[in-house]
C-alpha cells in the first residue's frame, strides 16, 4: 500500500495567523513530498518539493517565507502558511513519493479560509 | 520546462459507452505518465499509469496508450458507470516533479 495522511483536513483561522499542515507517509518512504494548492475547478499547482533533510525546492512565484517546508524525516513533512490572509485560502495536498518518476501518492488536503 | 495539455475540458457521455480522454506533452526526457481520478472535495486517485518503455497498458475497463514520438498519450475508460463522474488529470513525469494537464470533467448520465 502507498498511505498519505494530512493533518488538519480543515481549516478556518483569522487573518495573521500561522497554520501548520502536516503530510505523513504511513507505510512506506517518501524520499520525496510535495505540496500542492488548487483553487475551485482547477488542476494542481505544485508549490514546492521538498526533499528529506535538504532545503525544499519552490516553484517560480511562491514565496518561500510566507510557505514554509520541513521535510524532517523519510515519513513527514509540514508546510507552515505563515501570517495567513484571506487571499491564502485554497485547497493544499500533500503528495508522496518512493524516489524520482515513481508515482505520487495524495493526501486528503487541507481546506483553509482565512476570515 | 515540462508543459502538458489536456483535452477536452469536459466530456459528457451515455452510461456504457466509452471515454476518452486526451493530453500531450512537450519535453522527450518525460517517461512516466500517470493518470489521476479526483471527486468533488478529495484526493486524487492514482487510477493507471505508463512508462515510456511501453506503448499501451490496460486494467479492466480503463486503458492508457502511448505515442512518445508524437508526444501525447490517452485515457480509454470502457462501458462508463455513474461512479466513473469525476475530473480526470493527466501528467507527465519530468526528473522528480509531476506536471499536471488541466483536467477533464467526466460525466456519465444514467
Amino acid at each position: 500500500g502507498a498511505v498519505v495522511s494530512q493533518h488538519p483536513s480543515r481549516v478556518i483561522c483569522k487573518s495573521g495567523t500561522s497554520v501548520k499542515i502536516e503530510c505523513r507517509s504511513l507505510d512506506f518512504q517518501a524520499t520525496t513530498m510535495f505540496w500542492y494548492r488548487q483553487f475551485p475547478k482547477q488542476s494542481l499547482m505544485l508549490m514546492a518539493t521538498s526533499n528529506e533533510g535538504s532545503k525544499a525546492t519552490y516553484e517560480q512565484g511562491v514565496e518561500k517565507d510566507k510557505f514554509l517546508i520541513n521535510h524532517a524525516s523519510l515519513t513527514l513533512s509540514t508546510l507552515t502558511v505563515t501570517s495567513a490572509h484571506p487571499e491564502d485560502s485554497s485547497f493544499y495536498i500533500c503528495s508522496a513519493s518512493r524516489g524520482p518518476q515513481q508515482p505520487q501518492h495524495f493526501g486528503d488536503g487541507t481546506r483553509l479560509s482565512i476570515l | 520546462g515540462e508543459n502538458v495539455e489536456q483535452h477536452p475540458s469536459t466530456l459528457s457521455v451515455q452510461e456504457g459507452d466509452s471515454a476518452v480522454i486526451k493530453c500531450t506533452y512537450s519535453d522527450s526526457a518525460s517517461n512516466y505518465f500517470p493518470w489521476y481520478k479526483q471527486e468533488l472535495g478529495k484526493r486524487p486517485q492514482l487510477i493507471i499509469d505508463i512508462r515510456s518503455n511501453v506503448g499501451e497498458k490496460k486494467d479492466q475497463r480503463i486503458a492508457v496508450t502511448l505515442n512518445k514520438t508524437a508526444k501525447h498519450f490517452s485515457l480509454h475508460i470502457t462501458e462508463t458507470q455513474p461512479e466513473d463522474s469525476a475530473v480526470y488529470f493527466c501528467a507527465a513525469a519530468g526528473a522528480n516533479n509531476l506536471f499536471f494537464g488541466t483536467g477533464t470533467r467526466l460525466t456519465v448520465i444514467p
